[in-house]
């Protein structure tokens, strides 16, 4: 089945430092995936939709200065949370749709600490 | 607006009854119909989905749903429950098929707690 990947899996970083998440489709092309937030026992929170050699696009009240999303190739996308505090803190899931079936499959998930 | 609402929190049972987890969906034009489960500290795991045809469907690890258009459900259930189900479930809509169109709309989660 299609698989895909995110490193690390858990980070902490200090106050004001960069993190970088990576999400990987390790056997499929995706031309879209996108960046949840989850915080300690709610839902998902869409973050942004990522497409492969454009700007990536916000949800509404997601500081895209913040969250830099980087879609370089068709299979991995980053997300960057610049100058980290504490309450960025949290679950960060990337999804990405299989170009050839249009399905919508998960990552593993990456915690983040900031400290 | 698309939305789906998860009306239990929490849901107990015991190992071997059956279960239900209960969702309810909001969408305009033809739903897609997810289910989704999460284990602690790990990414979601698809169970099953609905797109169209016969209204019940069966998934991974013994788990079905009905999709009801009337009521507007899709209800997840097991007809025996096991300890090792206790876990974090996610209904979600989609409404439109692949690309941008493809982002799901999550429930708020059912936790599923099965007691031996």
């Amino acid at each position: 089945g299609a698989v895909v990947s995110q490193h690390p899996s858990w980070v902490i970083c200090k106050s004001g430092t960069s993190v970088k998440i990576e999400c990987r489709s390790l056997d499929f092309q995706a031309t879209t995936m996108f960046w949840y937030r989850q915080f300690p026992k709610q839902s998902l929170m869409l973050m942004a939709t990522s497409n492969e050699g454009s700007k990536a696009t916000y949800e509404q009240g997601v500081e895209k200065d913040k969250f830099l999303i980087n879609h370089a190739s068709l299979t991995l996308s980053t997300l960057t949370v610049t100058s980290a505090h504490p309450e960025d803190s949290s679950f960060y899931i990337c999804s990405a749709i299989s170009d050839w079936d249009y399905e919508q499959y998960f990552g593993p998930g990456t915690r983040l600490t900031v400290t | 607006a698309q939305s789906v609402a998860q009306p239990e929190d929490q849901v107990n049972v015991a190992e071997g009854n059956p279960l239900t987890v209960k969702c309810t969906y909001s969408v305009s034009g033809n739903p897609y119909l997810f289910w989704y489960v999460q284990y602690p500290n790990r990414g979601l795991q698809f169970l099953l989905k609905y797109i169209t045809g016969d209204n019940l469907v069966k998934g991974s690890y013994g788990f079905e749903a009905e999709f009801n258009k009337s009521q507007t459900s899709f209800h997840l259930k097991k007809p025996s429950a096991l300890v090792s189900d206790s876990a974090l479930y996610f209904c979600a809509v989609r409404d439109g098929y692949g690309g941008s169109q493809g982002n799901l709309i999550f429930g708020k989660g059912t936790k599923l707690s099965v007691k031996p």
